[in-house]
């Protein structure tokens, strides 16, 4: 139990295109997922909280214009990487919180190359 | 503020050897806390985690770790290691509640050799 399905695992773009990025809770419903973004060799630094049916809380420094999440079912939240640049170009990982206690279960990871 | 300190960034160890990960927390409330693995290029596996009652918490894949309050540490063994634990390993501390995200460590890198 438990799974989170990450989609798509690798994509890559043009300068100025957009990606989407979509997250699934596929055996439970989870009210909140989060989204993370990491660098290599690096540690897992917190994008935004998305919560069903509200608006996410995006973390400092996050443009919430430039990544835009939706959050519209009990098992879907979406991440959105608008006029993505190279400097966009990271691994984007997802995760769902399930139940109480705030166990937070992972997506596979995005890897995002903007060319 | 809220912090996880794991102090080795690359720890290599031998095929059969023991392990220990480190890790040390700064939190205001009683903290929950998680042990999750990362392969290259893969998101994160739970490996154990630490909410109340026994210190001492059994994982996955043969790992345990140790809740010590009065060391704010929680790290991470495995008597005998696999090459296939070669891995991330990230430490991290939340709240039992709400919708408050966690906080990781930077991560260990284990390398196991033969």
């Amino acid at each position: 139990g438990a799974v989170v399905s990450q989609h798509p695992s690798w994509v890559i773009c043009k300068s100025g295109t957009s990606v989407k990025i979509e997250c699934r809770s596929l055996d439970f419903q989870a009210t909140t997922m989060f989204w993370y973004r990491q660098f290599p060799k690096q540690s897992l630094m917190l994008m935004a909280t998305s919560n069903e049916g509200s608006k996410a809380t995006y973390e400092q420094g996050v443009e919430k214009d430039k990544f835009l999440i939706n959050h519209a079912s009990l098992t879907l939240s979406t991440l959105t990487v608008t006029s993505a640049h190279p400097e966009d170009s990271s691994f984007y990982i997802c995760s769902a919180r399930a139940g109480t206690g705030n166990i937070q279960y992972f997506g596979a990871g995005t890897r995002l190359s903007v060319l | 503020a809220q912090s996880v300190t794991q102090p080795d960034i690359h720890i290599t160890v031998s095929e059969g050897a023991s392990l220990e990960l480190r890790c040390n927390y700064s939190y205001g409330a009683t903290p929950y806390l998680f042990w999750y693995v990362q392969s290259p290029g893969q998101g994160l596996q739970l490996l154990l985690k630490y909410f109340s009652g026994d210190t001492l918490v059994q994982g996955i894949k043969g790992f345990e770790a140790e809740f010590k309050r009065s060391q704010s540490s929680f790290n991470l063994r495995k008597p005998s290691v696999h090459w296939s634990d070669a891995a991330e390993y990230f430490c991290a501390v939340g709240r039992n509640s709400g919708n408050t995200p966690l906080v990781f460590g930077k991560g260990t890198r284990l390398s196991v050799i033969a």
